[in-house]
């Protein structure tokens, strides 16, 4: 079975800097996919970003961007120029390929975002 | 844009009763899912299915049961609620992945059940 594992539960950046969040995973497939999720607090879960995993370049999306290190099984999350509003839970999750997509889910890391 | 929608944001229900957590999609999605998000949990696959009629067990899917007779719409049914059922459920849609196109699940508010 997969398993996605996010060992920092806090996260805080000031305003402007840069954070990164952690994430490690445990798959035996060789094709499947990578994403992380953004939920604010008492809204709803939205797409950061995403990656698949037989692509070599890491995935951008404006200011978020991942290094995803394959034979690691490493896929961190970098959050560049942070923002009030980048304060959210922060899910790290796997899926395989196939008809329905499965998500694996991290138990998530809170950012705080610091004036 | 997709949207999901989840009955109700809260709900407080007594030890027993059968409970019953609507979701409706208005993307014409195959596929939609039903978890459970708790403290230090994650989120955690309850069941999924992807058509009409169709279902299949999540990661946990003791003590639920799903129903989807119209595509647009996925219950979750708890037929004998308990106290540690007491959590955030959240329900998301997607379409069938074409090839090895992945295609992104989309979540909606989320409820707020507690089981009393």
């Amino acid at each position: 079975a997969q398993t996605v594992t996010q060992s920092q539960p806090e996260m805080s950046v000031q305003e402007a800097e840069t954070v990164t969040l952690s994430c490690t995973y445990d798959t035996s497939e060789s094709d499947y996919y990578l994403f992380w999720y953004k939920q604010p607090p008492s809204r709803q879960m939205i797409l950061v970003i995403r990656q698949e995993a037989y692509k070599q370049q890491n995935a951008t999306e404006n200011r978020f961007s991942v290094n995803f290190q394959k034979a690691a099984k490493s896929f961190s999350l970098k959050i560049s120029d942070s923002q009030l509003g980048d304060a959210a839970m922060y899910f790290c999750a796997y899926a395989t390929t196939g008809t329905a997509s499965k998500l694996t889910f991290g138990t998530g890391t809170r950012l705080q975002v610091t004036l | 844009d997709v949207k999901v929608t989840q009955s109700s944001r809260y709900l407080v229900k007594r030890t027993g009763e059968k409970v019953f957590l609507e979701c409706v999609q208005d993307m014409d999605h195959e596929n939609m899912f039903w978890y459970r998000q708790d403290p230090g949990l994650g989120l955690r696959l309850i069941y999924f299915s992807y058509d009409v009629k169709m279902k299949e067990k999540g990661d946990i899917p003791e003590g639920y049961s799903v129903s989807r007779e119209k595509k647009e719409r996925f219950s979750l049914i708890l037929e004998s609620a308990s106290t540690n059922q007491t959590s955030m459920y959240l329900c998301a849609s997607s379409q069938s992945d074409r090839e090895l196109s992945n295609q992104p699940q989309h979540f909606g508010d989320g409820t707020r059940l507690s089981i009393l």
